[in-house]
């Protein structure tokens, strides 16, 4: 399997433009996660969906976020406008439940973010 | 509530020595402590994982060290190498089935020759 594959790796935008991220998960796996690394808040989980509807989206700091994930294969994370405080890394992962226990989260390499 | 506070900030430790990162809980629920190691333009991956109902895991070089009544977990690296240098996360989470890891701050490991 080629893992959780994200894109762009790179984003560069100016305040005000409308960001979309995406995400494949690894196949098979029935939960989705986006976080968000920043050096001063560490990883935040955003949001995060199980068989593609959306569990827990407390984290997602403003409405100007918004996640989807329209089929098995494939999510969105949406900043619309960005702020130069939105630049971060932003990472998505996947995991499959199994037996009542936790799971792995295997990450994807992460979308570098940067708002002018 | 949800905190996991974790230390050092940043650790140097000489080749063959051993790494010692420290992680400290609240939540008496959480239940999954697990530890990711993440490299420079690279996400985090799982490392080595613990749950309450032992004190100890070992895999290889890397162990986790669990004590439930002071809340506390730590990650030691024996002999350590130039190739462990990485930030290493710990983690919680709580409840079968809820997936919501909350993640330390981190800690950037150099391993100098």
């Amino acid at each position: 399997d080629a893992g959780v594959i994200q894109s762009p790796r790179h984003e560069v935008t100016e305040m005000g433009q409308e960001v979309t991220l995406r995400c494949k998960p690894i196949s098979g796996h029935d939960y989705l996660f986006w976080y968000r690394q920043t050096m001063m808040r560490g990883l935040e989980l955003l949001i995060y969906f199980n068989n593609n509807v959306p569990i827990d989206d407390s984290g997602m700091p403003e409405d100007r976020f918004s996640a989807k994930m329209p089929n098995a294969s494939f999510s969105t994370l949406k900043i619309q406008p960005s702020e130069p405080r939105d630049s971060a890394v932003y990472f998505c992962a996947s995991s499959l439940w199994s037996s009542g226990n936790q799971e792995t989260q295997y990450f994807g390499p992460g979308t570098r973010l940067l708002v002018l | 509530q949800q905190q996991v506070k974790q230390s050092p900030q940043s650790l140097i430790v000489q080749k063959g020595g051993i790494s010692i990162i420290n992680c400290a809980y609240e939540n008496t629920a959480f239940d999954y402590f697990p530890w990711y190691q993440q490299f420079p333009g690279k996400g985090p991956a799982l490392l080595i994982a613990i749950r309450p109902d032992v004190s100890e895991k070992k895999e290889g070089r890397f162990t986790i060290s669990f004590n439930k009544s002071a809340k506390q977990f730590s990650l030691h690296i024996m002999d350590s190498q130039p190739g462990d240098s990485a930030t290493y996360f710990c983690a919680a989470s709580s409840g079968a089935g809820s997936y919501q890891l909350t993640f330390g701050k981190g800690t950037k490991l150099s391993v100098i020759p």
